[in-house]
């Protein structure tokens, strides 16, 4: 089955202390993104890639890293979580730029304190 | 700049009646527009796009979405709404100066609410 995955789904976790979100897809994809989804703004991107070992920065890049050693994986990494990196988080990958639609893993929802 | 727009909130719809969910854009250039769907505690799923051509597409679902360019609207449409309809809905365009990024800028969402 075509899937986008990530882990962990919640995470609740404190100021400062490094955490990561994995994504996998499946599905041999070039392109790779990372939404924030906050209410009242919609889905916001954070960085994306086109490929392996190639990642840029999105509208909301701030406190956040990423890197893409494989295909298939694309992690978010924050190194000193904040309050306000409290949201819900969506990676999402396509296989060409703009035609086809992107496919979405089922999101993982950080709350910081 | 470019941006979408979803008007409504939340819309409100009795089960079996034909329902609308709004969307507006501004974008230069040729837009590649999207729907998607979120039900709860779900990612989201892609409903259906216009890249070009016929200007009513139709995607899963049974729902269709009518491109307007003169009113740079998107609107989504289902003749007839289920309970199983109740969702979170977002428009969405691509960027079409987003070069590499493949960066799609959405709606800000409209809850779908269909009353049995």
């Amino acid at each position: 089955e075509a899937q986008v995955t990530q882990n962990p789904r919640y995470l609740i976790t404190v100021t400062g202390k490094k955490l990561t979100v994995t994504c996998s897809q499946n599905m041999n994809h070039e392109y790779m993104s990372w939404y924030r989804q906050d209410p009242g703004l919609g889905l916001r991107q954070i960085y994306y890639s086109m490929n392996v070992e190639v990642t840029d920065k999105g509208d909301v890049p701030e406190g956040y890293k990423v890197s893409r050693k494989e295909k298939r994986n694309f992690p978010l990494i924050l190194e000193s979580p904040s309050p306000n990196q409290t949201s819900l988080y969506f990676c999402a990958s396509s296989s060409s730029r703009g035609l086809n639609e992107q496919y979405f893993g089922p999101g993982t929802r950080l709350t910081v304190t | 700049a470019q941006s979408v727009a979803q008007p409504e909130d939340q819309v409100n719809v009795a089960e079996g009646n034909p329902l609308t969910v709004k969307c507006t854009y501004s974008v230069s250039g040729n837009p590649y527009l999207f729907w998607y769907v979120q039900y709860p505690n779900r990612g989201l799923q892609f409903l259906l796009k216009y890249i070009t051509g016929d200007n009513l597409v139709k995607g899963s679902y049974g729902f269709e979405a009518e491109f307007n360019k003169s009113q740079t609207s998107f609107h989504l449409k289902k003749p007839s709404a289920l309970v199983s309809d109740s969702a979170l809905y977002f428009c969405a365009v691509r960027d079409p100066y987003g070069g590499a990024t493949n960066k799609l800028i959405f709606g800000t969402g409209t809850l779908l609410a269909v009353q049995p």
